[in-house]
């Protein structure tokens, strides 16, 4: 049972365009959430996060979307550079626990 | 240190042989985690260290594997007669506080190979 999704294993952006990488979840008890960045042979770095009392969060070129009502959060990167490549994941957590539950990623690739 | 630290980086052993898989948490850190993340798949969690005791082993996937942190600072990993199946990259993260909610820093990760 995948309680965190993201369906779009790969995407493709040109340099300087916005970059939409989506999530999706199913357990209404997750309470915050994550995007965590991950370059190959390299640990997941934290990158944004959001809690629910909150529908976005910014930082930077990042910006966090949560619609609780569809259980769908998205991050933005704009504009996307070509060291944004990588692999990005979501994670969720629910009130009070401390385990994070991850989707499985989506790989993104900037073009110059 | 400046980072979560994790050895080794890489590990092959041969099925039903045990094996320890260490993490060095930022120092001052009192929350401790290991996930693991097989091919394609997105990290899941094993276990939650806080301080000391194992504040939620649910993840765990069976009695084989178990994991300790005697002095609520390093901790290791360990797995008892491995099999091909516990192949898969084991990634420690530590967070600096008590609640709920903070963001966890995560080491290289240890790839275990079962051959």
């Amino acid at each position: 049972d995948q309680q965190v999704k993201q369906n779009s294993p790969s995407l493709s952006v040109q340099e300087g365009r916005i970059s939409i990488l989506n999530c999706d979840y199913t357990n209404s008890m997750f309470d915050y959430f994550l995007w965590y960045k991950k370059y190959p042979a390299e640990g997941p770095t934290f990158l944004i996060s959001i809690s629910s009392i909150k529908d976005k969060n910014e930082d930077g070129r990042f910006t966090v979307f949560l619609n609780k009502s569809a259980k769908h959060l998205s991050l933005h990167i704009v504009p996307s550079q070509p060291g944004d490549s990588a692999v990005y994941f979501c994670a969720a957590s629910e009130r009070g626990f401390q385990k994070l539950v991850f989707g499985t990623g989506t790989r993104l690739l900037v073009s110059p | 240190g400046a980072g979560v630290s994790q050895t080794p980086s890489n590990k092959v052993t041969e099925k039903g042989k045990y094996v320890e898989l260490r993490c060095d948490p930022i120092s001052g850190h009192t929350a401790l985690y290991w996930y693991r993340q097989s091919l394609g798949q997105g990290p899941e969690f094993l276990i939650y260290f806080q301080g000391t005791g194992a504040a939620d082993d649910s993840g765990l996937p069976n009695d084989r594997f178990f994991a300790v942190r005697p002095e609520g600072s390093v901790s290791t990993l360990k797995i008892q007669r491995t099999e091909r199946g516990d192949s898969a990259v084991y990634l420690c993260a530590s967070s600096p506080r008590q609640g709920a909610n903070t963001e966890a820093f995560f080491g290289q990760g240890t790839r275990l190979t079962v051959v």
